[in-house]
């Protein structure tokens, strides 16, 4: 079992839905959360961060996690054609290196 | 400013031929890190200095052969490559104290014919 395992998609939304990304993870001792944004052929880009449970919020993106059902979560409000990316959640082993997610693929019709 | 920059954007390379991949930073992270990433897959940790030092090495084979000449620099030396070994090689880095959060550069695509 991954430790971290996210459904690889793709979701396509039409412009200015609420979209909902999600991942599970198996190790309680994750503290750390992350989200990145991935386009296509560059570098993943850094979104969110979230220490243990509760929610974060930035402009369009609200980052949750549950501790409790081992559930993390990315809600973007007001999707743009902009936001079609790769999401890939993150935590982060004993070793404090990331363990990533296998990567949503999201598609923002106009 | 979380900029890491990394050169070249592209690279294409014979089985045979040496060529070097460069990534820059000057936030001045004192953790560097080489990643692998194949199409459609998360990216996969190759190595990782910590003040300059090599702290880990996830049994990458030895024609990959990192180096960090100092805190603002780290190499990815590539010599008889295979054409699986094509990829984007991304590099990050992170501040000490949070090694969780760590930031990317754009990454080199990397085809080996």
């Amino acid at each position: 079992q991954k430790e971290v395992e996210q459904d690889p998609g793709p979701l396509s939304v039409p412009e200015g839905a609420i979209v909902s990304l999600n991942c599970t993870y198996s190790n309680s001792a994750f503290q750390y959360f992350m989200w990145y944004r991935q386009y296509s052929r560059k570098g993943p880009e850094l979104l969110m961060y979230t220490y243990s449970s509760g929610n974060k919020e930035d402009g369009r993106f609200t980052a949750q996690v549950d501790k409790s059902s081992k559930y993390i979560s990315l809600f973007i409000r007001d999707s743009q054609p902009s936001d079609s990316a790769t999401y890939l959640c993150a935590s982060v082993n004993a070793g404090n290196m990331l363990t990533f997610g296998g990567g949503t693929r999201l598609m923002v019709k106009p | 400013d979380t900029e890491v920059t990394q050169t070249p954007k592209h690279l294409v390379m014979g089985m045979t031929n040496k060529k070097s991949l460069k990534c820059e930073q000057h936030m001045g992270h004192r953790a560097m890190y080489w990643y692998k990433q194949k199409a459609k897959k998360p990216p996969e940790l190759m190595f990782v200095y910590s003040y300059e030092k090599l702290s880990i090495n996830e049994s990458v084979p030895s024609r990959f052969s990192p180096e960090c000449p100092n805190s603002s620099l780290l190499n990815l030396h590539l010599h008889a490559l295979q054409p699986e070994d094509s990829a984007l090689y991304l590099c990050a880095s992170s501040q000490e104290g949070s090694e969780n959060i760590q930031y990317f550069g754009a990454g080199t695509r990397l085809s080996v014919l």
